[in-house]
């Protein structure tokens, strides 16, 4: 077990360009959620993945974010058209269907628009 | 919506200082509680936990308790060590839908020798 792992760790881009974001949960893990967390709050829920199924998406979540899960195991998290407030941490985190209250969480992915 | 409240940092400690990190909650239903620790340079880790009213989470020394009464869920340490220097988040998980995770702000805690 290695654990949730996310790619890239870093990573800065221009306002209006597209980036992508992967993760991968813990192999048994069929529940996976993506969090975003600006500089001083604590991580905000963007939207949650129950095999490959996107069962929840937060208000946070515009239209210029899209998150996929095919096959039920790695995520892929895009933003289009990269805006400064998009700058944040995102985070990863899964858990398994029969411990729902126990999610484990990624080292996340910092994101800096300039 | 749920909702979690909990003291603004930074706390500084001095080594084997009592800690208090004080949360409260608002949520319909039963949430579960939860007590995340983000270590400088590493993701977030679950610290502790406590599902129902009354319930005592402990780990590492550190402790919670479940009070339904006050909505409260305030994270104690007896003697703190420099090692314990990390942000901690309190948080709360729905008693239905899908268990996504509510968090405070999170307190910063600096130990210094």
């Amino acid at each position: 077990d290695t654990g949730v792992s996310q790619n890239p760790r870093h990573k800065i881009t221009k306002r209006g360009q597209n980036v992508t974001f992967r993760c991968d949960p813990i192999s048994e893990h069929n529940r996976l959620y993506w969090y975003r967390q600006t500089l001083g709050q604590g991580p905000e829920f963007l939207t949650y993945f129950q095999n490959e199924a996107q069962l929840e998406k937060s208000r946070l979540l515009s239209d210029r974010f899209s998150a996929e899960r095919p096959k039920g195991s790695f995520s892929t998290l895009e933003i289009q058209r990269t805006e400064q407030g998009d700058s944040a941490m995102y985070l990863c985190a899964s858990s398994l269907g029969t411990r729902l209250y126990e999610q484990y969480f990624g080292p996340g992915t910092r994101l800096t628009v300039t | 919506g749920d909702s979690v409240t909990q003291m603004e940092g930074p706390v500084t400690l001095s080594e084997e200082a009592f800690l208090t990190i004080n949360c409260t909650y608002t949520a319909t239903g039963y949430p579960s509680l939860f007590w995340y620790v983000q270590y400088p340079g590493e993701g977030l880790q679950l610290l502790l936990k406590a599902t129902k009213a009354d319930d005592k989470g402990s780990n590492k020394g550190f402790e919670a308790t479940y009070r339904k009464e006050t909505t409260s869920f305030h994270l104690e340490k007896g003697s703190v060590q420099v090692s314990d220097s990390a942000v901690y988040f309190c948080a709360l998980t729905d008693s239905g839908g899908y268990q996504k995770v509510t968090f405070g702000i999170g307190t910063k805690l600096q130990v210094i020798p």
